[in-house]
């Protein structure tokens, strides 16, 4: 299995402008996390889906932020429009299971956003 | 709110000794994790261990874990220079599973 795969690995976007995030889990994990990574804040939980539906947005910043996913195999993390502190590394990662005492988190390698 | 804090934050020491980080938390939990993070890579998971569980190992890991005092351990024994990382701790929320992520700790072992 190759992993959890994110794209853009980098991405470099002025202010105001419209920003897509996309990640694949790992084929048969019913469980997708969107975080955001910063040196001020840490690593932040954003949302988290179970079989496709959003469970737990209480971390996305605001309305800024907005995530889908429209199938079990592909998620999109949106910012429009994106600001200079939304600046970070987002993260999305798998599990099979919700329940911390079954299943670990697999990781993508992350997003760095970068916005001017 | 988070749950996991990692002390210290930065911790140097040369290969062949044996490092340890310490995690503590504020409510109660089912589990505690410890994942690693290279430099610019995404978390990766060490161990687990259960709230019924005082220790566990895996190869050069040890971890502790003390509910009493609401903290666990990470123990590397015999480090290498590609145990350079950080280190983060994580938490349940006691409600739906959800891990919450301390700070981490930075680990630099020099050659």
């Amino acid at each position: 299995d190759a992993g959890v795969i994110q794209s853009p690995r980098h991405e470099v976007t002025e202010m105001g402008q419209e920003v897509t995030l996309r990640c694949k889990p790992i084929s048969g994990h019913d469980y997708l996390f969107w975080y955001r990574q910063t040196m001020m804040r840490g690593l932040e939980l954003l949302i988290y889906f179970n079989n496709n539906v959003p469970i737990d947005d209480s971390g996305m910043p605001e309305d800024r932020f907005s995530a889908k996913m429209p199938n079990a195999s592909f998620s999109t993390l949106k910012i429009q429009p994106s600001e200079p502190r939304d600046s970070a590394v987002y993260f999305c990662a798998s599990s099979l299971s919700l329940s911390a005492s079954r299943d670990e988190q697999f990781f993508g390698p992350g997003t760095r956003l970068t916005v001017l | 709110s988070q749950q996991g804090e990692e002390d210290p934050q930065a911790l140097s020491i040369q290969e062949g000794e044996n490092a340890t980080m310490n995690c503590s938390y504020k409510t109660s939990i089912n589990n505690l994790q410890w994942y690693r993070q290279n430099s610019g890579r995404g978390l990766v998971h060490l161990i687990l261990i259960r709230s019924n569980e005082r220790e566990k190992h895996s190869g050069r890991l040890r971890v502790t874990l003390d509910t009493s005092k609401k903290s666990s351990s990470l123990l590397i024994t015999a480090s290498r220079a590609a145990d350079t990382a950080s280190y983060f701790c994580a938490t349940d929320d006691n409600q739906g599973g959800k891990l919450i992520f301390g700070q981490g700790t930075e680990l630099s072992v020099k050659p």
